[in-house]
């Protein structure tokens, strides 16, 4: 079954630093790749999808994601961290079948120290 | 341009009751997915309405129907609500003709607390 992990459920950085968050999926086959974020009380913001073909995607708010076939990765980073960017963070695939679910990570909850 | 709305935002019900949750959708979009998000959780799939009629389903038991409208909205259901059911329901619309790669827009979700 298709499946997606995301190592580490708390990740804390400072205010500036680089921002790693990590995402591996189950599939021999690379499925659909999102990852999206949500605020405090809020709903699922799209911030990048993986785009076949490429291996760099870059999304919103300054977050770009690699795609490592090889690895079966989609890891999420940013260059310098703001304290706006506190929030949780999840990675979700869909099956390149008919399916149209989305199977999210257990998401990651970022914290910005300043 | 609104995006996907939901109502209510917050709900409270005892165990054994029934609850019904709407959401309208992105304007221009179709197809409606309702998820379900228990705390400290990523969202479960709960089932996809596409032209009127439940296209896929989850891992969720029979209490949890839904309905999709002419106009697109949607309501999931749920009866004979359970502690358990307690979480963050979330819709989400998307356009079919977009694509499997298509995303989906999140509405803000409604926190439903069973007591």
């Amino acid at each position: 079954a298709q499946s997606v992990t995301q190592l580490g459920s708390h990740v804390s950085v400072s205010e500036g630093a680089l921002v790693l968050l990590r995402c591996n999926y189950s599939s021999s086959v690379p499925p659909y790749l999102f990852w999206y974020v949500q605020y405090p009380n809020q709903g699922l913001q799209l911030l990048l999808k993986y785009t076949t073909g490429a291996t760099l995607v870059k999304g919103i708010n300054g977050f770009e994601a690699e795609f490592k076939k090889s690895e079966t990765s989609f890891h999420l980073t940013k260059p310098s961290a703001h304290m706006s960017d506190a929030a949780e963070y999840f990675c979700a695939v869909r099956r390149m079948d008919s399916s149209y679910k989305l199977i999210f990570g257990s998401g990651t909850r970022l914290l910005v120290r300043p | 341009d609104a995006g996907v709305t939901q109502s209510p935002t917050h709900l409270i019900k005892t165990r054994g009751q029934q609850v019904t949750l709407r959401c309208s959708p992105k304007s221009g979009h179709d197809t409606v997915s309702w998820y379900q998000q228990a705390l400290g959780q990523g969202p479960q799939f709960i089932f996809q309405y596409y032209e009127e009629e439940e296209r896929q389903r989850g891992n969720f038991p029979d209490r949890f129907s839904g309905h999709q409208f002419p106009n697109y909205s949607s309501e999931l259901n749920v009866n004979a609500l359970l502690l358990g059911d307690s979480a963050l329901y979330l819709c989400a619309s998307s356009v079919t003709g977009g694509g499997p790669n298509s995303p989906l827009h999140f509405g803000n979700g409604t926190r439903l607390t069973v007591t």
